[in-house]
């Protein structure tokens, strides 16, 4: 079956500090990765994405993800966390076709910063 | 400017009262679909649509219609609303076919009360 799990419901760290959300997906083949945010109040921004080619991938506000075939992951990363950060994370995967065109979400991971 | 938009933001409804949710996006995306978010299970499809005239079911489906009659709209309606509707939903779109399968743009999100 198609999942995806985020182990971590939530997850504080300190501002300045490193961060690492987990993600891991079961899926037929190599599937297209996606990580969203969704700060609160907010409809889901894109992170970052992963189709193929380099396994780490940059996305914006200075988040990076890298897939990792091998342990069906694509966990996402960021040097220093800033209190905008704190938000809600979502991992998904995507059909590496184009004719079903069903994302599957994990359940999320809320982030809270300390000040 | 590339938008999905939903309406409304949020609704506070009767048992029993139907209901419609709009969406509406400007990409000229084939693909629309349907969430609803709830804690701990992160985004659960509803329906959704690959094209004009053709919609199907997701995940979570019961107690919930759709209809795609032009290419732009995709409104989702609730003919009999339950408590256990209460959730945030999601509309969702994204192109599909070729080097379009990417990732899917979100609306804001509509925050559904039914007492």
């Amino acid at each position: 079956a198609q999942s995806v799990t985020q182990p971590d419901i939530h997850i504080t760290v300190s501002e300045g500090a490193s961060l690492e959300l987990r993600c891991n997906y079961s899926y037929g083949a190599t599937p297209y990765l996606f990580w969203y945010v969704q700060s609160p109040g907010q409809g889901l921004q894109l992170l970052l994405k992963y189709f193929s080619g380099d396994t780490l991938v940059q996305g914006i506000k200075g988040f990076e993800a890298e897939f990792k075939r091998s342990q069906s992951s694509f966990n996402l990363r960021k040097p220093s966390v800033h209190w905008s950060d704190a938000a809600e994370y979502f991992c998904a995967v995507g059909p590496p076709y184009s004719s079903a065109s069903k994302i599957i979400f994990g359940s999320g991971t809320r982030l809270s910063i300390r000040p | 400017e590339a938008q999905v938009t939903q309406n409304p933001r949020y609704l506070i409804t009767v048992t029993g009262k139907k209901l419609t949710v709009t969406c509406s996006q400007n990409m000229n995306h084939e693909y629309m679909s349907w969430y609803r978010q709830d804690p701990g299970l992160g985004l659960r499809q509803i329906y959704y649509s690959m094209n004009v005239e053709v919609t199907d079911k997701g995940d979570v489906p019961e107690g919930y219609k759709v209809s795609r009659k032009e290419k732009r709209n995709f409104p989702l309606i609730l003919e009999s609303p339950s408590p256990n509707q209460t959730s945030l939903y999601f509309c969702a779109t994204k192109g599909i076919g070729g080097d379009r399968n990417t990732e899917a743009f979100f609306g804001q999100g509509t925050r559904l009360t039914v007492v």
